[in-house]
């Protein structure tokens, strides 16, 4: 079975720090892996794609095949980062598409 | 260009009730999923359309339906509700399997 595991629910970091969320995936296959994000009172949106390697909002992510991880960091975090934060891959294979999401992480940035 | 629509926003239904959430997906979209949000199960795959032909189901029970129309428009239905069916259904389109999701706001279904 699919599985992703973020193993922290609630992340609290001031300011300027470093943060980093942590995911974990046991799939099958070569999934597409995703970051959403759900801002107070916003709907969820993507915030970042393994394929792209983009950095969006300060934000990467780097995929781990050996460890089956793809944490998501940040150098320097802002308040306005404060949101829900899921893990999510993708089954791509053939014509089957849905996104199987970790339980999420809430990440406070304390002023 | 406008986003993803669910509507009702909320709803309000008894045991044993049945009920049906619609999804209006982005213009052009063809793929439309659907998740259960609750706050002890997290986000769950419901199911997902491709061209009026569903593609992939998760685990739930048959009373979890859906269907979707030839504007790509979908509607989810669930008949004899359980109080455990309470939670925020989110409806995500996208353009093509493995591009990014788009979700709606929810609806929210509150079964008493």
């Amino acid at each position: 079975a699919q599985r992703v595991t973020q193993p922290e629910k609630l992340l609290s970091v001031f300011k300027g720090a470093p943060v980093e969320l942590k995911c974990n995936y046991s799939y099958s296959g070569s999934p597409e892996l995703f970051w959403y994000v759900q801002y107070s009172r916003q709907r969820l949106q993507l915030l970042l794609r393994h394929i792209s390697r983009e950095s969006i909002k300060g934000f990467t992510a780097d995929l781990n095949k050996g460890e089956t991880s793809f944490h998501l960091k940040k150098p320097f975090a802002q308040e306005e980062d404060s949101a829900m934060y899921y893990c999510a891959p993708s089954d791509g294979g053939g014509s089957n598409y849905k996104l199987t999401f970790g339980k999420g992480t809430l990440l406070t940035v304390n002023p | 260009k406008a986003g993803v629509t669910q509507t009702p926003r909320y709803l309000i239904k008894t045991r044993g009730q049945q009920v049906t959430l619609s999804c209006s997906p982005i213009s052009g979209h063809r793929s439309v999923s659907w998740y259960q949000q609750t706050p002890g199960q997290g986000l769950q795959f419901l199911f997902e359309y491709f061209s009026e032909t569903q593609r992939n189901k998760g685990n739930f029970p048959g009373r979890f339906s859906g269907r979707q129309f030839s504007n790509s428009r979908s509607e989810m239905n669930v008949s004899t509700l359980e109080l455990g069916d309470s939670a925020l259904y989110l409806c995500a389109s996208s353009l093509m399997q493995n591009t990014e999701a788009f979700f709606g706001q929810g609806t929210r279904l509150t079964v008493v």
